[in-house]
């Protein structure tokens, strides 16, 4: 039972692109939607998280858009550089008897090419 | 070292065979949790821990045992491996169970079981 869909499962783009990934929920009582950056032979990194009352959050090149009422959510790494290569998760959690459960998405694997 | 760390890096073990995978934080958070890491699924939650002597089971336990008698430790031991366990192990922690709480992830534990 995939919670959390990801699309795409993974993305080539130019250098100085947009690299666009989206995410869709299901469950309407989630209330924090992290992203997570992984490098090969790293464990994922939160890179940037939105909550359900702002519908977009930039820092820096990275941007999450978030549609409540369509229950999706995307992230856009603007003038995309090599050093964004990566695996991105999005991920939804919610308050699970005292902590935080998180629930994440399949992974896009992301490559920036020169 | 600070920080979150995962101990073998590699590990190659026969079907049947006990083995376990260690987890060491040196931040005193209250939160450790194990995921696997599988191509199409994601992380997927196997146990996690508010504090010492608590745990409890995620979404695929299966197979799994999991301890932790102090508050820096979190050893995941896989009690008869079988094949379908080969995966890349996380182990992370967070610092309390308030809402938003970015969880910090390990290097990861490439296990293969043959």
């Amino acid at each position: 039972q995939q919670q959390v869909k990801q699309s795409p499962q993974s993305l080539i783009v130019q250098k100085g692109g947009i690299s666009i990934i989206n995410c869709a929920y299901e469950n309407t009582a989630f209330d924090y939607f992290p992203w997570y950056q992984q490098f090969p032979g790293k464990g994922p990194a939160l890179l940037i998280a939105i909550r359900p009352d702002v519908s977009e959050k930039k820092e820096g090149r990275f941007t999450i858009s978030f549609n409540k009422s369509a229950k999706q959510f995307s992230l856009h790494i603007m003038d995309s550089q090599p050093g964004d290569s990566a695996t991105y998760f999005c991920a939804a959690s919610i308050d699970s008897g005292g902590y935080q459960k998180v629930t994440f998405g399949t992974g896009t694997k992301l490559q920036v090419i020169p | 070292d600070a920080g979150i760390t995962q101990s073998p890096r590699y590990k190659i073990t026969e079907t049947g065979r006990q083995v376990t995978l260690m987890c060491h934080q040196t931040w005193s958070h209250s939160y450790m949790f194990w995921y696997r890491q599988d191509l199409g699924h994601g992380l997927r939650l196997i146990y996690y821990s508010a504090a010492a002597d608590i745990t409890d089971k995620g979404e695929v336990p299966d197979g799994y045992v999991v301890s932790r008698s102090k508050t820096e430790n979190f050893p995941l031991t896989l009690e008869s491996a079988t094949r379908s366990q080969t995966s890349v192990y996380f182990c992370a922690s967070s610092p309390t169970a308030g809402a938003y709480n970015e969880q910090f992830f390990g290097p990861g534990t490439r296990l293969t079981v043959l």
